[in-house]
């Protein structure tokens, strides 16, 4: 069974950093592209980042580029976005998917900046 | 960057209804769409893949269509398990992007 976990989630200040972590297991993590995806309280869904399955090729919405990175350890059947110079509306909740098209979904973690 | 236009926004539908959802692309983007079902609280669920591709445990009554510019997610006979909000993604061109989504309620 292809499971996704998120972690790392939590309150940070502004300008404040954080990284989240997806724990991927029930699949062979390095034969995907893997995608975040995240939703502001009330909002739609936002397209955040993607990553090729050896980590040559990455690609981010604008409103990131600059300030999130997205790696992965295929090792460790982990992906991950570190999240720097925070403004108040990245707050949401953000999720990791599998593949470009987001086949399956984590459950989410909470990320809310805010002084 | 490609817009999805999603509509409507939301909708009221009983029970057994046919219900018909729109996406439409502001340039083609192939075949390159799904749809997706989010309940409260809950992460979204992919139904439909490359525009009308069932996804593997999803009930026939979902169905997807179209090509280019225009989408359209139909379910044939609204069950109380379908009311959720439902997304289109296009994951034709960088940057991918999401139409705004289309609650459907109880009538």
């Amino acid at each position: 069974e292809v499971q996704l976990v998120e972690s790392g989630g939590g309150l940070v200040q502004p300008g404040g950093s954080l990284r989240l972590s997806c724990a991927a297991s029930g699949f062979t993590l390095s034969y995907y592209w893997m995608t975040w995806v995240r939703q502001a309280p009330g909002k739609g869904l936002e397209w955040v980042a993607n990553i090729k399955q050896d980590g040559s090729e990455k690609n981010y919405v604008d409103s990131v580029k600059g300030r999130f990175t997205i790696s992965r350890d295929n090792a460790k059947n982990s992906l991950y976005l570190q999240m720097d110079s925070l403004r108040v509306e990245d707050t949401a909740m953000y999720y990791c998917a599998r593949y470009v098209g987001a086949e399956y979904w984590g459950q989410g973690t909470l990320v809310t900046v805010s002084s | 960057d490609i817009q999805m236009t999603q509509s409507p926004s939301s909708l009221s539908a009983s029970v057994g209804d046919r219900v018909t959802i729109t996406c439409r692309a502001s340039q083609g983007i192939r075949n390159d769409l799904g749809w997706y079902q989010q309940k409260p609280g809950k992460a979204p669920k992919r139904l439909i893949y490359g525009a009308s591709n069932l996804q593997s445990g999803v009930p026939s009554r979902f169905s997807g269509s179209g090509s280019g510019t225009e989408f359209t997610l139909t379910i044939s006979s609204l069950q109380p398990e379908d009311f959720a909000t439902y997304h289109c993604l296009q994951y034709n061109s960088y940057p991918l992007s999401f139409g705004g989504g289309t609650k459907v309620e109880i009538k």
